[in-house]
């Protein structure tokens, strides 16, 4: 297992496109959580999976985001009609289940700009 | 609201020095702090962790000091090396009452610039 994969690596798109993003994360972690960092900012937490149970969502996660992990391995995250505010990286991490596993591992993240 | 903040906003080393990073937090609730860096355009890499009822840590040229009294976190990195160069963040690992999971909080980062 290579880590925290995420395609694709970069994405733009015209106001108004849906797109979708993809993160397959380490096979034996059992949860997955997406965060959305903007240049200068610490990443933002954005929803995490237990499984395939979508167990949190922040108040960033507008009713144009959706987030799915269907077989409780990869998840995808879709952004509906987008907006030149939805440009940033997109980046997914997975763990193990517990709060002190030597941390979450992190994909390189898909970078989104809105034109 | 409860946050996780760093002092500065850029450091600059020279090589071979040593660097210090700091951070305060105020969730006084956080049981568990992890440092990353992230070099452009790549997602942040772990560096270290440390829990609550430990002062100290130490790792591979890397120390982690927590002072809880006054929710202070500093990364020390010794022999700073043109490798080193890049954003450092603390983040702060909370639980999430849904489900019991736990998710983490950044705060923005401070860029370190190691000059030859």
């Amino acid at each position: 297992d290579t880590g925290v994969s995420q395609d694709p690596r970069h994405k733009i798109t015209k106001r108004g496109q849906n797109v979708t993003f993809r993160c397959d994360p380490i096979s034996e972690h059992n949860r997955l959580y997406w965060y959305r960092q903007t240049l200068g900012q610490g990443p933002e937490f954005l929803t995490y999976f237990q499984n395939e149970a979508q167990l949190e969502k922040s108040r960033l996660l507008s009713d144009r985001f959706s987030a799915e992990r269907p077989k409780g391995s990869f998840s995808t995250l879709e952004i509906q009609r987008t907006e030149q505010g939805d440009s940033a990286m997109y980046l997914c991490a997975s763990s193990l289940a517990g709060p002190r596993t030597g941390g979450y591992t992190f994909g390189s993240g898909t970078r989104l700009t809105v034109v | 609201g409860e946050s996780v903040g760093l002092h500065l906003p850029t450091l600059s080393v020279q090589e071979g020095d040593n660097s210090i990073i700091n951070c305060a937090y105020s969730n006084s609730a956080s049981d568990y702090f992890i440092w990353y860096k992230q070099e452009s355009g790549k997602g942040p890499q772990f560096i270290i962790d440390i829990r609550s009822n430990m002062d100290k840590r130490q790792g591979q040229r890397v120390t982690v000091l927590l002072n809880k009294t006054v929710k202070h976190l500093s990364l020390q990195i010794a022999a700073t090396q043109p490798g080193d160069s890049a954003v450092y963040f603390c983040a702060e690992n909370i639980w999430v009452l849904t489900g019991g999971g736990n998710k983490l909080t950044f705060g923005t980062g401070t860029q370190l610039k190691v000059e030859l």
